[in-house]
């Protein structure tokens, strides 16, 4: 299997960026998928959850009510919408499948800066 | 749960035998994930449920523990090993977390 985030980028406080990842080379459609971000430098922080259908999601404290993570099963494809960016957003975020997560992208940059 | 793993870097040399601990603020049984990561690289499943091996990785790792307290041992260590290594409990829907992260470097 494959995954392969994009969308990141540089957005000044307050803005919004929406994240993509695309999945090939497994049934997508029975994986519940996730973000994990790392702030540079730092360790690992588990983000969001969606289940495989969709119908649950589930938010790390620090990005609740900021964030929403969706999927597009027709596609293969999982989003995270992340609107009122703050500094504390930045970082490389990697969409990831299963739980333990035993499938990664490479991950996508997203600094938070004026 | 707060998961605290130690030490935070380890210095070792090729063919030690090294263990890093993770210690939860809870019991979690064991769901507890270790994974490595390599500088600029995604990180990789090593162990879950606390002491199965993910295919393919190399039989010098072992995982062992329940309940709070969590080790990684590496057995013989090989060049390719030296990375940081992290422990994530995994029993809950509504919150996954990982260690602060162990720093494997060649003394």
């Amino acid at each position: 299997g494959q995954l392969v985030e994009s969308g990141g980028g540089v957005v000044q406080p307050g803005r919004s960026l929406r994240l993509s990842c695309a999945a090939s080379g497994f049934t997508f459609n029975t994986q519940a998928m996730y973000w994990v971000r790392q702030a540079p430098g730092k360790g690992l922080e588990w983000v969001a959850s969606v289940w495989y259908d969709g119908t649950a999601k589930f938010y790390a404290d620090s990005v609740q009510g900021r964030f929403t993570v969706s999927r597009d099963n027709s596609r293969n494809m999982v989003y995270l919408q992340m609107n009122s960016l703050t500094s504390e957003d930045t970082a490389l975020y990697f969409c990831a499948r299963n739980m333990p997560f035993n499938l990664w992208g490479q991950g996508t940059l997203v600094t938070v800066s004026s | 749960i707060q998961m605290t793993q130690s030490p935070s870097t380890l210095s070792a040399s090729v063919g030690d035998r090294v263990t890093i601990t993770c210690r939860a603020s809870q019991s979690i049984d064991d769901w507890l994930a270790w994974y490595q990561q390599k500088p600029g690289k995604a990180p990789t499943l090593l162990i879950y449920r606390a002491s199965t091996l993910e295919s393919g990785v190399p039989s010098r790792f072992s995982g062992s523990g329940s309940g709070t307290e969590f080790t990684l041992t590496i057995t013989g260590l090989q060049p390719d090993d030296f990375a940081t290594y992290y422990c994530q409990q995994y029993t809950s829907y509504s919150g996954y977390t990982f260690g602060r992260g162990t720093n494997l470097e060649i003394k």
